[in-house]
Order: structure tokens, then sequence, then C-alpha cells
């Protein structure tokens, strides 16, 4: 069973505009990821927060991490055409050696 | 630096057929995974591997052999391979403990 959900499922944007997505958990975590995929490709990693943090910023990426509702939020900021992936969260849990990945949010920003 | 390089990209087998899906990776990093996605979905972990001769069990491990003789490979194994099977296949190694993960393009593998 797959730990995060990513919502929406899909999301469709104009470039210049925000775009927030969000990811659930199921258990206690050590840290929390997100990854873009482009078709076909492989993931890379985005950002990282840790489960003592609750803010984090990278650029146009800002993510939060709220452990008591267990979930995170991704905000990408003045998007662009470049940005149109899939995004993944992914939780690290403290069980164990293991990265559990969610369904993802595909993200189209039209130019 | 080349990361992780996965062979090969493209691959089609028949039922019953074994093979062996090759990863390597020259970071030198201890901890490397093995995870399928299907359309639409996620990854979910198959294999992974905390350093050189120590392999265990994610997710999906069942119809997959791993080993781990070295700290760059970690080649991935269909026993017997089913249609179930079919999916993309991506490796990933990090530093130490599963995240970050630096990525392959990953292997599109079809089972008729």
């Amino acid at each position: 069973s797959q730990q995060g959900e990513e919502d929406p499922q899909a999301l469709s944007i104009q470039e210049g505009e925000n775009a927030t997505m969000n990811c659930s958990y199921k258990t206690s975590i050590n840290n929390l990821q997100w990854y873009r995929q482009n078709s076909g490709r492989g993931l890379v990693h985005l950002i990282l927060i840790r489960s003592n943090e609750r803010e984090k910023h990278s650029g146009r990426l800002r993510v939060t991490l709220d452990t008591s509702k267990k979930s995170s939020s991704l905000l990408i900021t003045a998007s662009r055409a470049a940005d149109t992936a899939s995004y993944f969260c992914a939780t690290h849990n403290n069980a164990g050696n293991m990265l559990t990945f969610g369904g993802g949010t595909r993200l189209m920003v039209k130019p | 630096n080349a990361g992780v390089t996965q062979t090969p990209k493209f691959q089609v087998l028949k039922t019953g057929q074994s093979m062996t899906l090759q990863c390597a990776q020259d970071m030198n990093h201890e901890y490397m995974s093995w995870y399928r996605q299907d359309p639409g979905m996620g990854l979910r972990l198959i294999h992974y591997s905390v350093g050189a001769g120590i392999t265990d069990q994610g997710e999906v491990p069942n119809g997959y052999n791993v080993s781990r003789s070295t700290t760059e490979d970690f080649p991935l194994r269909l026993l017997s391979a089913a249609p179930s099977q079919t999916s993309v296949y991506f490796c990933a190694s990090s530093l130490q403990g599963p995240a970050p993960a630096f990525f392959g393009q990953g292997t599109r593998l079809t089972v008729v």
C-alpha cells in the first residue's frame, strides 16, 4: 500500500499562476521529500523536509509539513511551461530503510 | 559523473523467460534500490540494499532477485517473467539511507 497520497491527481494552470499540491501520509516519518518526473524520465529530487521542520524553501518551491495532520504541501510559484511534469511525495518512515511514494499529481502549465 | 546508469532502456520478454536488469552508480553511494512504476501510479519498492553484501525486500519482492557484490552495482533478476511484471523499472541510489535518491532513466519492460 502507498504511504503518501497526493491531491489533486491532476492540475492544469496558466503560466505565471501558482500551483499547490498536497500529500497525506499514514505513519510517523523521519522526513518527507518531493520529486518531479518529466514524461518518460526518471525522478528528480526537489526538496527534503525533516519531521522537525515546518517549512522549507528552494527557489520557486515552498514545502510545508504538518506532522499533527500527517500532511505536506508543495507550492510552485510563478509557474512556467517547463514545470509541466508529475510530482510525487515520498516518505522515509522511522521504522526502517524504505522510501514510500504516493501516486503523484500531474501538473500541466499552459503557456 | 554518469550518476545512475540503467541498461537496457527497453526490453521485450516472453512469458517464462528470465533476464537481468543492470544498475550501476559511480557516486560511491551505500544505499541502492529498485522500484517499479505502473501506469498512472507512483513507485513501489521491490528490493533495496544498504551496502555491499546486504539486501532486503521491499513492498513487492515476489518474482525478483537481487544481489550486491560491489558498492557500484545492483542488478535485478526476473526469475520467470510474467505479464504482470510489465512495467517501468527504476533504480535509485543515495549516500546513506533511502533519501535523497538519485534515479536512473528507467527500463521499460514488456512481457508478452
